[in-house]
Formats: C-alpha cells, structure tokens, sequence
C-alpha cells in the first residue's frame, strides 16, 4: 500500500498560515475520521499534535488545526511560529485495520 | 507515561533482532500498542500493532512474514521479533501506545524514544 501524499515542503513567513495536504483513498482518508498528525523535530521522536481529524492532544498549541473532505486531509498551521520548523507527517487508519503513514512534508519558516 | 526500547545494534543480513519496549507511567494492559520505524533521513512507516491481550495482531504488508510483534502485560512490555533482516530494514524503530478501545484508533499519543537497528555485512 502506497503512502498517503504530501507535499514534500511548505514554506512561510513567521505570523502567516500554512496548509499541508494529505491525500489518500476511499479506503483510508476517505473512509474514516481517524486521521492524525505528528510533527517531529531533528534528532526526535514524532510528536501527535492532531488526532480523529480535529482533535487537539491536551497542551498543543490552537495555532495547529486540521480539516477533511473527500479523500483529502489538511493541516493548517496559523500564525507560523519559528519553532514549527519541523518535519509533519499525517496518517490514517485503513480499511484492512492497518495504519498509513503520509511521506512527510517539511515545513520551513522564512 | 514512559516507553523505553531497547534490544537495537547491528546484525548482518539474514540476521533475527528482537526488539524490547517497557511501558510505565500506565496500565500497559488497557492500550493497544504499535512499532513504527523510520529509516535513515526517510519518513515514518507503520510496522505492526496488536490489542490488549495478543488476540488480535496486524502488520505492514511489506513485512508480513518476517516481523513478529508480541507482548508480555505482566512485565508491561511490548516486543519486535524481526527475522531474514535486509539492509533495507535499517531504521530507528519506535514503539508507539495506542488506543484504549477495541479497536486501534490508528493514532499513537505516546512514543519512545526510538532504537536504530544497522543491517549490515
């Protein structure tokens, strides 16, 4: 099974907002609200930063927020923050119980 | 919470591994808990998950057959029995904790800190 898609980078001034798409199948994305996102630093373990498509982990910053339509997954990231270069991934649960992870994208703060 | 791994290094290829994951902090025996790995400068893969009691066990597609997950709830640890290693399956790997339901919920709240694991001749 192929990864979910994402962009492989996404760039933004600090205080501007970002989009990160995520694309998968009827199968997965398209068929569940059970999509995540993890952010993760160089060197460090991912971190859940969005789970169930909306919900936010207690202590994660409201700043992170996602939505979902069809097959596609997005993470919006407002008021971009230095510190939120990182490297974000999504994924979904599958139709065959299995988890997909999306390839990743970079986010780069200008 | 804490998850700790342990049983990483190097083998040669054709080599078995068997990975180690100490949960605290929980009751290790509610959760489903998962094995991602991530190879070097690659994204993140999802390798196996199983349920609260062992019955219920699914793997990546690409690994089926060579990976073994399993777990011992009475000393709260999670393991990766990994045989017929490749050069290819070089990766950090993490042990995940995932739902508390009957169900995986295909997300992972807390993770180690990771172990690499070099297949190499």
């Amino acid at each position: 099974q192929s990864a979910l898609t994402q962009p492989a980078s996404v760039s933004g001034s600090p205080g501007q907002s970002i989009t990160i798409s995520c694309t998968g199948t009827n199968s997965d994305v398209g068929g569940y609200n059970f999509v995540s996102w993890y952010q993760q630093h160089p060197g460090k373990a991912p971190k859940l930063i969005l789970y169930n498509v909306f919900d936010r982990p207690s202590g994660v910053s409201r700043r992170f927020s996602a939505s979902k339509s069809g097959n596609t997954a997005s993470l919006i990231i407002s008021g971009l923050q230095a510190e939120d270069e990182a490297d974000y991934y999504c994924a979904s649960y599958t139709s065959r119980s299995t988890v997909i992870f999306g390839g990743g994208t970079k986010v780069t703060v200008l | 919470v804490q998850l700790v791994e342990s049983g990483g290094g190097l083998v040669q290829p054709g080599g078995s591994l068997k990975l180690s994951c100490v949960a605290s902090g929980f009751s290790f025996s509610n959760y489903w808990m998962t094995w991602v790995r991530q190879a070097p400068g690659k994204g993140l893969e999802w390798v196996a998950n199983i349920n609260q009691d062992g019955s219920e066990r699914h793997y990546a597609d690409s690994l089926r057959g060579r990976f073994t997950i399993s777990r011992d709830n009475a000393d709260n640890s999670l393991y990766l029995q990994m045989n017929s290693l490749r050069p290819e399956d070089t990766a950090i790997f993490y042990c995940g904790r995932d739902a508390p339901y009957s169900a995986s919920s295909g997300f992972f709240d807390h993770w180690g800190q990771g172990i690499l694991v070099s297949v190499s001749s």
